[in-house]
């Protein structure tokens, strides 16, 4: 078991709603990477935030969008929801003193949309 | 063209024996390159890391890397039925494993 938490476990929303799903780092670690996981699909790198700022972007449209906090826990914001967003939401953190291969993902957020 | 490919299988290997799990990437400039397991319903956990060109060893794993054929690959010796996951292949073009490239991960069956 890793420090990474994730909350909820599980969510239902209907398209066209918000969601905002949250990650807890593991102590000691400054950095959050959030993926998208779709069924039968690898992570999809969404974006990082390093010290409450954002570190890179994958090819996510701006309605997917994020804060990190200065406790270096994180949230995902997702705005105006789409069939296609029904996935598992995967926060990862790293940037502690194990070196730049330490990083540890949480268990996820599956999210449905109806 | 996917960044990442992977064989999504399923392989399957009888235990014991050795299973081989490929990738190919397309970034030629690609620094680090990782393996990670995913158990069904589970979040991805790291397996091995490699940079260098040559084989890496792991207690029962070992990864390999070719940056001119841009191919790297995973080898589990005297496999176990608890092996049995979704093996994913990722890439990153700078040093660590932030900001990953996955491929789409190949499953794997231990048959007893």
């Amino acid at each position: 078991e890793t420090g990474v938490t994730q909350s909820p476990t599980h969510l239902i929303k209907t398209r066209g709603q918000q969601v905002t799903l949250r990650c807890s780092s593991q102590s000691g670690h400054n950095t959050v990477s959030w993926y998208q996981q779709a069924l039968g699909q690898g992570p999809q790198f969404i974006f990082q935030y390093y010290r409450e700022e954002e570190n890179g972007r994958g090819n996510f449209p701006p309605r997917f969008s994020g804060l990190q906090f200065p406790n270096y826990s994180s949230e995902l914001n997702v705005n105006a929801l789409e069939l296609d967003d029904s996935a598992l939401y995967l926060c990862a953190s790293s940037g502690g003193a194990g070196g730049i291969y330490e990083q540890y993902f949480g268990p996820g957020t599956r999210l449905t949309v109806t | 063209q996917k960044e990442v490919e992977q064989n999504s299988g399923p392989l399957s290997v009888p235990e014991g024996a050795i299973a081989s799990l490929n990738c190919t990437y397309s970034d030629r400039g690609s620094q680090s390159f990782f393996w990670y397991r995913q158990y069904s319903g589970k979040s991805p956990e790291l397996i091995m890391f490699i940079y260098s060109n040559g084989d890496k060893e792991d207690g029962r794993f070992t990864a390999q890397l070719n940056k001119a054929s841009q191919y790297v690959s995973l080898l589990i010796r005297d496999s176990q039925p608890s092996d049995s996951a979704t093996y994913l292949c990722a890439v990153n073009p700078n040093f660590g494993n932030e900001k990953l490239t996955f491929g789409t991960g190949t499953r794997l069956t231990i048959i007893p």
